[in-house]
């Protein structure tokens, strides 16, 4: 079945650890988001990538890196930086020229100890 | 993109049909009205969209006003599955450049 996928469900690190989150689709997107959602809150872009080795900061990137090698896999980095770390990561995939019909994967829930 | 308004909560009995509706009194002629929902603890998931006309596919129904400023997401038949966040989204269907913007949504409540 085509989709993407984000490992772990749930993810625990202490604080001031980098930690990297997996985001893989099978659906031959050029485009693939990453979100954070906090509780009760609606999406915030935090990167995204519309072809492979190129990304764009989103409204709220710091703390956070990305890479794009290949076009089925986006991972992120969430690093030392990040001030509240502890967050609903969700990844999403789109075609470039229907980023308005994005496609989710089922989020890495990660809680900074 | 135009902004959206929508109830914070609804409840629905299940088997009837559940309406939700959405304002944007703002709404520019080039922008598509878009649905998303969210379960508890998952990603959001594509509904249906449209730009003027009634559009249905197999999960809802969308109904938009002829001066387009409001809109209803119209599931027929709601089962307990269907309990969740629904989001109303205005905006142009444009390159990745725009990200989805999702606001506080509509948070049903399908009971049996």
């Amino acid at each position: 079945d085509g989709g993407i996928t984000q490992s772990p469900k749930y993810l625990f690190r202490k604080e001031g650890q980098n930690v990297t989150l997996s985001c893989e689709q099978n659906l031959n997107h050029d485009a693939m988001y990453w979100y954070r959602q906090d509780p009760g809150q609606g999406l915030r872009l935090i990167y995204y990538s519309q072809i492979v080795n190129d990304f764009q900061k989103g409204d709220i990137a710091e703390g956070y890196s990305v890479s794009r090698e290949k076009k089925e896999s986006f991972p992120l980095t969430v690093t030392s930086a990040q001030k509240n770390p502890t967050a609903f990561y969700l990844c999403a995939s789109s075609s470039n020229l229907r980023a308005d019909t994005q496609y989710f994967g089922p989020g890495t829930r990660l809680t900074v100890l | 993109d135009a902004k959206t308004t929508q109830p914070p909560s609804m409840d629905c009995a299940e088997g009837r049909a559940a309406n939700l509706p959405c304002n944007h009194s703002t709404i520019s002629g080039n922008e598509y009205v878009y649905w998303y929902r969210q379960i508890h603890s998952q990603g959001p998931q594509y509904i249906i969209h449209g730009l003027k006309n009634n559009e249905t596919n197999e999960m809802a129904s969308l109904i938009i006003t002829e001066d387009r400023k409001s809109s209803t997401l119209i599931l027929p038949h709601a089962t307990l599955r269907d309990t969740a966040v629904y989001y109303c989204i205005v905006r142009t269907p444009s390159n990745a450049g725009n990200m989805l913007t999702f606001g506080g949504g509509t948070r049903l409540m399908v009971k049996p």
